[in-house]
């Protein structure tokens, strides 16, 4: 088993541009995830998952959207980056009432 | 709603010293508890988890940890501390059926040759 893995590890952006982030778990988890991690802040949700096809809001959505349209991908958009959005950003998926897995993370510059 | 603190931002212990991190959580109930570790530039491994059951619970890389539900407690121990524990531990909670957790802002551990 691959675990959970993201692509890509690195991407720079100039403000403005747009890109997606893909998160793919081989785990047959219901449950997936997307944080941003900033120094001093901890692990913040984004988005998350509970099932194929469905999608909510975390703490810190704005800028960001999300799409579930396999139970193995999660997809975080970007439409506009802004600087604000430097960031590393982590995948994670798990099963009802077990432990999240946590993918290796991307880190995310926009210039 | 949930919530979790780790008092402590940084620790630096000599190698060999005993460790504990501190984690302390709000919650109505007897919540999911999980302990993570992340090393520079690495995702976040599992070191241990509570459901249920015993109160102590054993983990990788010789940590253990103690559910204290009267302190609403989850401390993160281990006896002696090697120069590649240094990393940064999270403290995680999430509600039984529940969809999210709740990670803490994290502690950084340092250690000294």
């Amino acid at each position: 088993n691959a675990g959970v893995t993201q692509t890509p590890k690195f991407r720079v952006l100039k403000t403005g541009q747009s890109m997606t982030l893909l998160c793919a778990q081989d785990m047959n988890h219901e449950y997936m995830y997307w944080y941003r991690q900033d120094p001093g802040m901890g692990l913040r949700l984004i988005h998350y998952s509970v099932g194929e096809g469905t999608t909510a809001k975390g703490e810190v959505p704005d800028g960001y959207n999300v799409s579930r349209l396999k139970k193995q991908n999660f997809l975080l958009g970007l439409e506009s980056a802004a600087p604000s959005q430097t960031s590393v950003y982590f995948c994670a998926s798990r099963a009802s009432r077990r432990e999240q897995y946590f993918g290796p993370g991307t880190r995310l510059t926009v210039l | 709603a949930q919530s979790v603190t780790q008092p402590d931002i940084h620790i630096t212990v000599s190698e060999g010293a005993s460790l504990e991190l501190r984690c302390n959580y709000s919650y109505g109930a007897t919540p999911y508890l999980f302990w993570y570790v992340q090393s520079p530039g690495q995702g976040l491994q599992l070191l241990l988890k509570y459901f249920s059951g015993d109160t102590l619970v054993q983990g990788i890389k010789g940590f253990e940890a103690e559910f204290k539900r009267s302190q609403s407690s989850f401390n993160l121990r281990k006896p002696s501390v090697h120069w590649s524990d240094a990393a940064e531990y999270f403290c995680a909670v999430g509600s039984p059926g529940g969809q999210n957790f709740v990670f803490g802002p994290g502690t950084r551990l340092s250690v000294l040759p």
